[in-house]
């Protein structure tokens, strides 16, 4: 099976701007979660997906926004980027049996 | 809501020697804790997990232990290998067919001394 495929991997932005990453999740995954990674904060939970459905949501800002399609592929969005919004974001689907399985992740710089 | 805390922040042992991170959770309702094995350019891997109805749970060189009583769980390396090198972390969870949020500890840094 195809493991989960973020992109793209890497991402320069300037402040102001705003940007959209893509996740799609392993075959037969429904449910989709992501995260953001930095080395002050550590991994921190965004919000997760299921059925195109948010389920539940971190403690973000509302400039951090996300959808889940039909075929479960899921967007991050993240408007009025700031600096601090780089880090490096990953996003984890879900099936009962195996746990949460993560991409490599798309590592965003804002400059 | 969950905290949870993991030391040490790094750790370096020789090879062939075992290495062991301890987490602690403050959530007694938390009820799945998976361990991740991060390398440099990748996203998180999951090496072992373990639920509240088991104590222990082992995979080759790679172990778990949960004591629920008091909130904490360890992952045990044996014969650690240089390609054991890399930062692990621990979550806690309430587990609830997947819609809930993983609460990770800060990392443990491993360096396996060849």
């Amino acid at each position: 099976k195809a493991g989960v495929t973020q992109t793209p991997r890497y991402l320069i932005k300037t402040r102001g701007q705003q940007v959209t990453l893509s996740c799609s999740p392993i075959s037969g995954h429904r449910s989709v979660s992501w995260y953001q990674q930095t080395p002050g904060q550590g991994l921190q939970f965004l919000f997760e997906y299921f059925s195109e459905t948010q389920r539940n949501k971190g403690n973000f800002p509302g400039r951090f926004s996300g959808r889940q399609f039909s075929n479960s592929r899921s967007e991050m969005n993240v408007s009025t980027l700031e600096l601090g919004d780089s880090a490096l974001y990953l996003c984890a689907s879900f099936e009962w049996t195996y746990g949460y399985t993560f991409g490599s992740g798309t590592r965003l710089t804002v400059v | 809501g969950e905290n949870v805390e993991q030391h040490p922040s790094t750790l370096s042992v020789q090879e062939g020697d075992s290495a062991v991170i301890k987490c602690t959770y403050s959530d007694s309702a938390s009820n799945y804790f998976p361990w991740y094995k991060q390398e440099l350019g990748k996203g998180p891997q999951l090496i072992i997990d373990i639920r509240s109805n088991v104590g222990e749970k082992k995979d080759q060189r790679i172990a778990v232990t949960l004591n629920k009583t008091a909130k904490h769980f360890s992952l045990h390396i044996t014969e650690t290998q240089p390609e054991d090198s890399a930062v692990y972390f621990c979550a806690a969870t309430i587990s609830n067919f997947g819609n809930e949020k993983l609460t990770f500890g800060t990392g443990t840094r491993l360096t396996i001394i060849p």
